[in-house]
């Protein structure tokens, strides 16, 4: 298994460009989820999928939209890219495991605006 | 989500363990502890996860305060490789954790060879 992948590794976006940062995983989780990190930081959680069809916002949502129209893709997409969003972008998936859900990252995209 | 309180940083010798402290005082009866571990430039790995029980797996153990008002992550014999940020989060049993996981800013793990 690949597990979770995402491209590109790295973007630079002039300031009011869209883009989508992809995001696949191959272990047929239903729970999935993009998270940004900005320097020194915790991860903050952007949106959130359940299941394919379903999505919700985290808690730092705006400016960004994200679909799920299979299983295994949940895109991300910057519909006007703006320096405050210059960070590493996960995505992640997860799965029930005693209770609770394991999550699985991927390595990340390093987006810088300018 | 019950907030967690973790040292900024800890620095430990390689081969010796490693006791990583994390506060929950507010936590509810059904919330699980969950540990995720990030190494440089990569994406947040799970480690383990409990209830009220101590666990253990190859990674590592968690002993849970009998209060669960704290935890302990146990690394028995630390490498080099094990130096990351360790997160400590609370996650509701009703969610599971499926609707995301709040992130703090972690412990920063040092290990001198």
């Amino acid at each position: 298994n690949a597990g979770v992948t995402q491209t590109p590794k790295f973007q630079v976006l002039k300031t009011g460009q869209s883009m989508t940062l992809q995001c696949a995983q191959d272990m047929n989780h239903e729970y999935m989820s993009w998270y940004r990190q900005d320097p020194g930081m915790g991860l903050r959680l952007i949106h959130y999928s359940v299941g394919a069809g379903i999505t919700d916002q985290g808690e730092v949502p705006n400016g960004y939209n994200v679909s799920r129209s299979t299983t295994e893709d949940f895109p991300l997409r910057l519909l006007s890219a703006a320096p405050s969003q210059t960070s590493v972008y996960f995505c992640a998936s997860s799965y029930r495991l005693a209770g609770a859900y394991e999550q699985y990252f991927g390595p990340g995209t390093r987006l810088t605006v300018t | 989500d019950a907030k967690t309180t973790q040292p900024n940083s800890m620095e430990s010798n390689e081969e010796e363990p490693v006791h990583l402290p994390c506060n929950h005082s507010t936590i509810s009866g059904t919330d699980y502890i969950h540990w995720y571990r990030q190494l440089p430039s990569q994406g947040p790995e799970y480690v383990i996860h409990g209830l009220t029980s101590n666990v253990n797996n190859r990674m590592a153990s968690l002993a849970i305060a009998e209060d669960r008002k704290s935890s302990t992550l146990i690394l028995h014999r630390a490498t080099l490789r094990d130096a990351a940020v360790y997160y400590c989060i609370s996650v509701p049993y009703s969610g599971g954790g499926a609707d995301g996981l709040t992130f703090g800013k972690g412990t920063h793990l040092i290990i001198q060879p």
